[in-house]
């Protein structure tokens, strides 16, 4: 069935990295942008990044921006996220979704924590 | 950036009634790009609403989306006991692609 599968998440120290994945299974995910979408515990959504189809063209949220990078391996139906430079305001459920937002994974949870 | 302001930001009401929930742009949004989602605790969200008005699939009828330009309403006709939940409106026509605050529907 169409679903989306997230992976990666942790408790991470202040300025340090983790990649995100995001494995694509029940649609041709090489059609369709992909987006990360975080929340931080008890507040509301917040969209970080989106990337074309083809890898061609990458959108961030100002707060991301320089940090955070999107990308895809379509022969491997994956996304990732890759985040540097990690804070403690990126402590969140990061969600992927689909090109039209109607197909979301579980989410996967990052806690950045000294 | 596209500012989205939900109203009201909790509504108490009780199964059988109708909810209204507003959200309203700072600039306008291309209804295409207007959509509206479902959050329980401790899920994903669920997309209720695509294009403004459009029910995604599997979603019930008493749900309804509307409006253009920078006012956008949605509309549960009859509550039932599993509508009571957080929703959101987004835009992802002009990036960055921003979310409302959010609308709590609790019972009354």
């Amino acid at each position: 069935q169409v679903q989306l599968v997230e992976s990666g998440g942790g408790v991470v120290q202040p300025g340090r990295s983790l990649r995100l994945s995001c494995a694509a299974s029940g649609f041709t995910f090489s059609n369709y942008a992909m987006h990360w979408v975080r929340q931080a515990p008890g507040k509301g959504l917040e969209w970080v990044a989106v990337i074309w189809n083809d890898g061609s063209t990458k959108y961030y949220a100002d707060s991301v921006k320089g940090r955070f990078t999107i990308s895809r391996d379509n022969s491997k139906n994956t996304l990732y996220l890759q985040m540097n430079s990690l804070r403690a305001e990126d402590t969140a459920m990061y969600f992927c979704a689909n090109e039209h937002f109607d197909i979301w994974g579980q989410g996967t949870m990052v806690t950045v924590s000294s | 950036e596209i500012v989205l302001t939900q109203s009201p930001g909790t509504l108490s009401l009780s199964p059988g009634e109708r909810a209204t929930l507003s959200c309203r742009a700072s600039q306008s949004v291309s209804s295409s790009y207007l959509v509206w989602y479902q959050q329980k605790p401790g899920q994903a969200p669920r997309l209720l609403i695509y294009g403004a008005s459009s029910r995604a699939t599997g979603i019930p009828d008493r749900f309804s989306g509307s409006g253009s330009g920078t006012d956008f309403t949605l509309t549960i006709s009859r509550l039932e006991p599993e509508d009571f939940a957080v929703y959101y409106c987004q835009q992802y026509g002009s990036s960055p692609y921003t979310f409302g605050q959010g609308t709590k529907l609790e019972i009354k």
